[in-house]
């Protein structure tokens, strides 16, 4: 099966500054990589993905780039800001099974 | 998207009672997973909820534990049957988008479960 790594565990930036998550995966099969936004109490929200096609994908604030040879994947948020405050998983699609990384909790600090 | 309600929203239980989930999905979906958080960790799947069928589970969940009714394309059930404290966990219920084979996939606010 697929198997993804996320780093690092927690990150903490001052606001406006950027943030940068990165996810390995092992099964070069796998074709989609969506990235979800958890913030307490409630479910996974996604964000933003990419898929094996594509190198970066940009939506405002938010980016991801992939990597299919080193298979790694990053997420890129740029002017941090206190909402963006959360917990953040990558996640890599093998065969219709989503596969999560073990997220990362940004702090965005005032 | 998919919009996605899960009930409960939260329960506490009795060890050795069971408890069912709902999830209603407000459009026709071709996939609908089962995923389970405990607390500070990553999401793991449960199982895939298969519509006129048996679910499919994951290495280390099995029916008896965690039966899954689905019986048409918007509603689905997790059951966690004989709990114990180690069944504490959110359940999250997901959904893929209405184009199949899309990849995305769409998230309830999950069942927060504490077993006493």
């Amino acid at each position: 099966g697929e198997n993804v790594e996320q780093h690092p565990s927690t990150l903490s930036v001052q606001e406006g500054d950027s943030a940068v998550i990165k996810c390995t995966y092992s099964d070069s099969a796998s074709n989609y990589f969506p990235w979800y936004k958890q913030e307490l109490g409630k479910g996974p929200q996604l964000i933003i993905d990419i898929r094996s096609n594509v190198g970066e994908k940009k939506d405002q604030r938010i980016a991801v780039t992939l990597n299919k040879t080193a298979k790694h994947f990053s997420l890129h948020i740029t002017e941090t800001q206190p909402e963006d405050s959360a917990v953040y998983f990558c996640a890599a699609n093998l065969n219709e099974k989503l596969t999560f990384g073990t997220g990362t909790r940004l702090t965005i600090i005032p | 998207s998919a919009v996605i309600s899960q009930k409960p929203s939260r329960d506490i239980c009795q060890r050795g009672t069971s408890l069912t989930i709902q999830c209603q999905v407000d459009s026709q979906v071709t996939m609908m997973f089962w995923y389970r958080q405990q607390p500070g960790q990553s999401l793991t799947l449960i199982a895939t909820a298969n519509q006129g069928s048996e679910a499919t589970y994951e290495s280390g969940f099995v029916i008896d534990k965690f039966p899954i009714s689905r019986p048409n394309l918007t509603f689905s059930t997790l059951t966690v049957s004989n709990m114990s404290p180690e069944d504490s966990s959110i359940y999250l219920c997901s959904a893929a988008g209405p184009v199949h084979h899309t990849g995305e996939l769409f998230f309830g606010e999950g069942s927060r479960l504490t077993v006493l």
